[in-house]
Protein backbone atom coordinates (compact mmCIF):
# COMPACT_ATOMS: atom_id res chain seq x y z
CA UNK A 1 0.00 0.00 0.00
CA UNK A 2 3.10 2.43 -0.65
CA UNK A 3 2.05 5.91 -0.59
CA UNK A 4 3.23 9.03 -3.24
CA UNK A 5 6.57 8.22 -4.21
CA UNK A 6 8.78 11.03 -5.10
CA UNK A 7 12.51 10.76 -6.35
CA UNK A 8 15.15 11.22 -6.17
CA UNK A 9 15.31 12.66 -2.42
CA UNK A 10 18.14 14.96 -2.85
CA UNK A 11 18.96 16.95 -5.82
CA UNK A 12 21.60 19.23 -6.95
CA UNK A 13 22.56 20.70 -9.67
CA UNK A 14 24.82 23.57 -10.86
CA UNK A 15 23.38 26.64 -12.41
CA UNK A 16 21.91 26.27 -16.10
CA UNK A 17 21.84 22.13 -15.51
CA UNK A 18 18.04 20.71 -15.91
CA UNK A 19 16.26 19.25 -13.12
CA UNK A 20 13.83 16.42 -13.50
CA UNK A 21 11.87 15.65 -10.06
CA UNK A 22 9.54 12.86 -10.43
CA UNK A 23 6.33 11.51 -8.72
CA UNK A 24 4.20 8.13 -8.74
CA UNK A 25 0.79 8.74 -7.14
CA UNK A 26 -0.73 6.61 -5.17
CA UNK A 27 -2.59 3.89 -6.07
CA UNK A 28 -6.39 4.51 -7.77
CA UNK A 29 -5.05 8.02 -8.00
CA UNK A 30 -5.58 10.25 -10.65
CA UNK A 31 -4.63 13.09 -10.10
CA UNK A 32 -1.46 14.84 -8.97
CA UNK A 33 -0.97 18.39 -7.58
CA UNK A 34 2.61 20.02 -7.19
CA UNK A 35 3.79 22.27 -4.28
CA UNK A 36 7.08 24.34 -3.71
CA UNK A 37 8.06 25.27 -0.37
CA UNK A 38 10.89 27.90 0.04
CA UNK A 39 12.90 28.18 3.10
CA UNK A 40 11.08 29.52 5.84
CA UNK A 41 7.60 29.59 3.40
CA UNK A 42 4.75 27.89 3.68
CA UNK A 43 3.62 25.54 0.61
CA UNK A 44 2.89 26.93 -2.62
CA UNK A 45 0.73 25.06 -5.37
CA UNK A 46 2.35 25.06 -8.67
CA UNK A 47 0.80 23.19 -11.10
CA UNK A 48 -2.09 20.59 -11.39
CA UNK A 49 -2.44 17.47 -13.71
CA UNK A 50 -5.06 14.68 -14.50
CA UNK A 51 -3.49 11.46 -17.02
CA UNK A 52 -2.08 13.44 -20.18
CA UNK A 53 -3.61 17.06 -19.20
CA UNK A 54 -2.76 20.01 -17.37
CA UNK A 55 -5.34 21.41 -15.35
CA UNK A 56 -4.46 24.14 -13.82
CA UNK A 57 -0.34 25.43 -13.96
CA UNK A 58 -1.55 28.74 -12.40
CA UNK A 59 1.00 28.83 -9.42
CA UNK A 60 4.17 27.72 -12.12
CA UNK A 61 6.57 30.29 -13.42
CA UNK A 62 5.89 30.39 -17.36
CA UNK A 63 9.40 30.16 -17.73
CA UNK A 64 11.83 27.09 -17.86
CA UNK A 65 9.16 24.95 -15.82
CA UNK A 66 7.10 22.25 -17.02
CA UNK A 67 4.73 19.54 -16.11
CA UNK A 68 3.25 16.64 -17.45
CA UNK A 69 1.66 13.45 -16.52
CA UNK A 70 2.10 10.48 -18.96
CA UNK A 71 -0.34 7.75 -19.71
CA UNK A 72 2.35 5.67 -18.07
CA UNK A 73 4.65 6.33 -15.84
CA UNK A 74 5.18 9.03 -13.38
CA UNK A 75 4.58 12.99 -13.21
CA UNK A 76 7.57 14.77 -14.12
CA UNK A 77 7.77 18.12 -13.11
CA UNK A 78 11.06 19.65 -14.92
CA UNK A 79 13.49 22.56 -14.71
CA UNK A 80 15.02 24.23 -17.16
CA UNK A 81 18.22 26.53 -16.84
CA UNK A 82 17.89 26.19 -12.94
CA UNK A 83 19.46 29.21 -11.12
CA UNK A 84 20.02 29.82 -7.18
CA UNK A 85 16.35 31.16 -6.54
CA UNK A 86 15.01 27.60 -7.38
CA UNK A 87 16.98 25.78 -4.27
CA UNK A 88 13.75 24.70 -2.52
CA UNK A 89 11.58 21.46 -1.56
CA UNK A 90 9.42 20.09 -4.03
CA UNK A 91 6.93 18.17 -2.93
CA UNK A 92 3.91 16.32 -5.11
CA UNK A 93 0.18 15.44 -4.19
CA UNK A 94 -2.03 13.32 -5.08
CA UNK A 95 -5.91 12.73 -4.79
CA UNK A 96 -8.55 9.69 -6.36
CA UNK A 97 -10.18 12.97 -8.02
CA UNK A 98 -13.58 11.61 -6.52
CA UNK A 99 -14.31 15.29 -4.66
CA UNK A 100 -12.23 14.24 -1.61
CA UNK A 101 -10.56 17.15 -0.66
CA UNK A 102 -7.61 15.29 1.13
CA UNK A 103 -4.50 15.50 -0.54
CA UNK A 104 -1.75 12.70 -0.01
CA UNK A 105 1.84 14.08 0.54
CA UNK A 106 5.25 12.71 -1.17
CA UNK A 107 8.15 13.10 0.90
CA UNK A 108 9.24 15.97 -0.96
CA UNK A 109 12.29 16.27 -3.28
CA UNK A 110 14.92 18.93 -2.03
CA UNK A 111 16.34 20.54 -5.09
CA UNK A 112 19.67 22.85 -4.17
CA UNK A 113 21.15 24.43 -7.04
CA UNK A 114 24.87 25.45 -6.72
CA UNK B 1 0.50 38.23 -1.20
CA UNK B 2 0.25 35.49 2.10
CA UNK B 3 -3.64 34.72 1.73
CA UNK B 4 -3.56 32.32 4.97
CA UNK B 5 -1.26 33.33 8.00
CA UNK B 6 0.19 31.83 10.94
CA UNK B 7 1.54 34.27 13.62
CA UNK B 8 3.90 33.03 16.96
CA UNK B 9 6.36 30.63 14.35
CA UNK B 10 7.16 28.20 17.97
CA UNK B 11 4.95 27.03 20.29
CA UNK B 12 6.54 25.29 23.19
CA UNK B 13 4.18 22.89 25.32
CA UNK B 14 4.43 20.75 28.96
CA UNK B 15 3.24 17.48 27.70
CA UNK B 16 -0.25 16.53 28.71
CA UNK B 17 -1.30 20.26 28.02
CA UNK B 18 -3.05 21.80 25.45
CA UNK B 19 -1.77 23.05 22.69
CA UNK B 20 -3.62 26.02 20.52
CA UNK B 21 -2.70 27.15 17.08
CA UNK B 22 -3.69 29.69 15.44
CA UNK B 23 -4.69 30.50 11.96
CA UNK B 24 -6.05 33.86 10.48
CA UNK B 25 -7.06 34.17 6.18
CA UNK B 26 -8.14 36.94 3.82
CA UNK B 27 -9.62 35.22 0.67
CA UNK B 28 -13.56 35.16 1.44
CA UNK B 29 -13.36 32.93 -1.29
CA UNK B 30 -12.18 30.30 1.07
CA UNK B 31 -14.63 28.05 2.43
CA UNK B 32 -12.56 24.85 3.19
CA UNK B 33 -10.30 24.77 5.49
CA UNK B 34 -7.55 21.75 6.61
CA UNK B 35 -4.23 21.48 8.90
CA UNK B 36 -1.31 19.33 8.00
CA UNK B 37 1.34 17.77 10.11
CA UNK B 38 5.05 17.49 9.09
CA UNK B 39 7.61 16.06 10.61
CA UNK B 40 11.11 16.89 9.29
CA UNK B 41 11.89 15.38 5.80
CA UNK B 42 8.60 13.59 5.14
CA UNK B 43 5.33 15.14 3.39
CA UNK B 44 2.83 17.04 4.88
CA UNK B 45 0.30 14.42 6.38
CA UNK B 46 -3.59 15.52 6.95
CA UNK B 47 -4.67 15.98 10.48
CA UNK B 48 -8.36 17.42 10.36
CA UNK B 49 -11.00 19.34 8.22
CA UNK B 50 -13.30 21.78 8.55
CA UNK B 51 -16.03 23.42 5.98
CA UNK B 52 -17.44 26.61 6.38
CA UNK B 53 -20.75 25.47 7.12
CA UNK B 54 -19.33 24.16 10.67
CA UNK B 55 -18.07 26.26 13.53
CA UNK B 56 -16.12 23.21 15.30
CA UNK B 57 -14.96 20.02 14.16
CA UNK B 58 -13.44 17.44 16.12
CA UNK B 59 -11.30 14.05 15.83
CA UNK B 60 -9.85 12.36 18.88
CA UNK B 61 -7.52 14.81 20.54
CA UNK B 62 -7.66 17.43 18.03
CA UNK B 63 -10.72 19.90 17.42
CA UNK B 64 -10.42 23.05 14.91
CA UNK B 65 -12.89 25.66 15.67
CA UNK B 66 -13.69 28.18 12.88
CA UNK B 67 -15.03 31.59 13.17
CA UNK B 68 -15.70 32.77 9.94
CA UNK B 69 -16.86 36.56 10.92
CA UNK B 70 -13.13 36.95 11.68
CA UNK B 71 -11.57 34.98 9.36
CA UNK B 72 -10.04 32.82 12.24
CA UNK B 73 -9.57 29.20 12.39
CA UNK B 74 -7.97 27.67 15.82
CA UNK B 75 -6.22 23.63 16.28
CA UNK B 76 -6.62 22.66 19.79
CA UNK B 77 -4.80 19.36 20.76
CA UNK B 78 -5.09 17.99 24.30
CA UNK B 79 -3.84 16.14 25.30
CA UNK B 80 -0.41 17.06 23.84
CA UNK B 81 1.71 14.34 23.59
CA UNK B 82 5.64 13.78 22.55
CA UNK B 83 5.24 12.82 19.18
CA UNK B 84 2.87 16.58 18.37
CA UNK B 85 6.31 17.76 18.30
CA UNK B 86 6.14 18.81 14.34
CA UNK B 87 5.28 21.11 12.25
CA UNK B 88 1.84 22.41 11.75
CA UNK B 89 0.33 23.80 8.40
CA UNK B 90 -2.83 25.58 8.23
CA UNK B 91 -4.43 25.63 4.77
CA UNK B 92 -7.43 27.04 3.06
CA UNK B 93 -9.27 26.00 -0.45
CA UNK B 94 -12.70 26.64 -2.55
CA UNK B 95 -14.60 23.55 -1.63
CA UNK B 96 -13.74 20.86 -4.90
CA UNK B 97 -10.39 22.77 -5.34
CA UNK B 98 -7.30 21.05 -3.97
CA UNK B 99 -4.96 24.10 -4.83
CA UNK B 100 -4.58 24.89 -1.50
CA UNK B 101 -3.17 28.26 -0.10
CA UNK B 102 -0.58 27.59 2.89
CA UNK B 103 0.46 29.21 5.76
CA UNK B 104 4.06 29.41 7.03
CA UNK B 105 3.74 26.67 9.49
CA UNK B 106 4.24 26.39 13.51
CA UNK B 107 6.86 24.24 15.02
CA UNK B 108 5.22 22.67 18.11
CA UNK B 109 7.82 21.10 20.92
CA UNK B 110 6.04 19.12 23.31
CA UNK B 111 7.97 18.69 26.64
CA UNK B 112 8.02 15.50 28.39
Amino acid sequence: NAGVMQNPRHLVRRRGQEARLRCSPMKGHSHVYWYRQLPEEGLKFMVYLQKENIIDESGMPKERFSAEFPKEGPSILRIQQVVRGDSAAYFCASSPGTGEEKLFFGSGTQLSVL
Amino acid sequence: DQQVKQNSPSLSVQEGRISILNCDYTNSMFDYFLWYKKYPAEGPTFLISISSIKDKNEDGRFTVFLNKSAKHLSLHIVPSQPGDSAVYFCAASHYGNNRLAFGKGNQVVVIP
